[in-house]
């Protein structure tokens, strides 16, 4: 069975801090990663990867996915508190099935 | 504003009632979905549909009847659920069914609570 699993599942910084969320999957015949950013209402997308070391940016988050270890980090600098959230890792495998992780709640406190 | 738009934002029901969400999609896409976010649970995906007709159904209980009479509209009926259905159900699309080289949009959500 498909699985994604990400970690941790809660995390407490300061604002300014650089944070690290991972995510680790084993689907059959992987096809794409994606990130998602879920404050109060609908996930909104951030990042689909689907090859692996090339680092994807957008301002000051940036991810990156590992194939051969199964997994993908998702790093935020100098964070803020707008940053607070919850972030989800999903992953498509064969099936054409997006699988989701439990989420990793981030709060950012000033 | 993600070009999918979920109606009711909230609904409160009592297990013998019988309601419906709503989902409409702006964005020309083909293929629809309806998920269920409970609290510290990974997003379950329910149902599927890609241009109208239902291609998954991941063992839903009966109780959550969908239906999907064009491209751009998706509902979900309720009847007689229970207290753990009780969660935010979120609808998405996509522009077709495979992922690769698509994203997937979602509503705001409409919170389920069930008394």
């Amino acid at each position: 069975e498909d699985k994604v699993v990400q970690s941790p599942l809660s995390l407490v910084v300061h604002e300014g801090d650089t944070v690290t969320l991972n995510c680790s999957y084993e689907v059959t015949n992987f096809r794409s990663l994606l990130w998602y950013k879920q404050e109060k209402k609908a996930p909104t997308f951030l990042f689909m990867l689907t090859s692996s070391g090339i680092e994807k940016k957008s301002g000051r988050l940036s991810s990156i996915l590992d194939k051969k270890e199964l997994f993908s980090i998702l790093n935020i600098t100098a964070t803020q508190t707008g940053d607070s959230a919850i972030y989800l890792c999903a992953v498509e495998g064969g099936a054409q099935k997006l699988v989701f992780g439990q989420g990793t709640r981030l709060t950012i406190n000033p | 504003e993600t070009g999918v738009t979920q109606t009711p934002r909230h609904l409160v029901m009592g297990m013998t009632n019988k309601k419906s969400l709503k989902c409409e999609q702006h964005l020309g896409h083909n293929a629809m979905y309806w998920y269920k976010q409970s609290a510290k649970k990974p997003l379950e995906l329910m149902f599927v549909y890609n241009f109208k007709e239902q291609t998954e159904n991941n063992s839903v209980p009966s109780r959550f009847s969908p239906e999907c009479p064009n491209s751009s509209h998706l509902f979900l009926h309720l009847h007689t659920l229970q207290p753990e259905d009780s969660a935010l159900y979120l609808c998405a699309s996509s522009q077709n069914r495979a992922f690769a080289g698509n994203t997937i949009y979602f509503g705001e959500g409409s919170w389920l609570t069930v008394v």
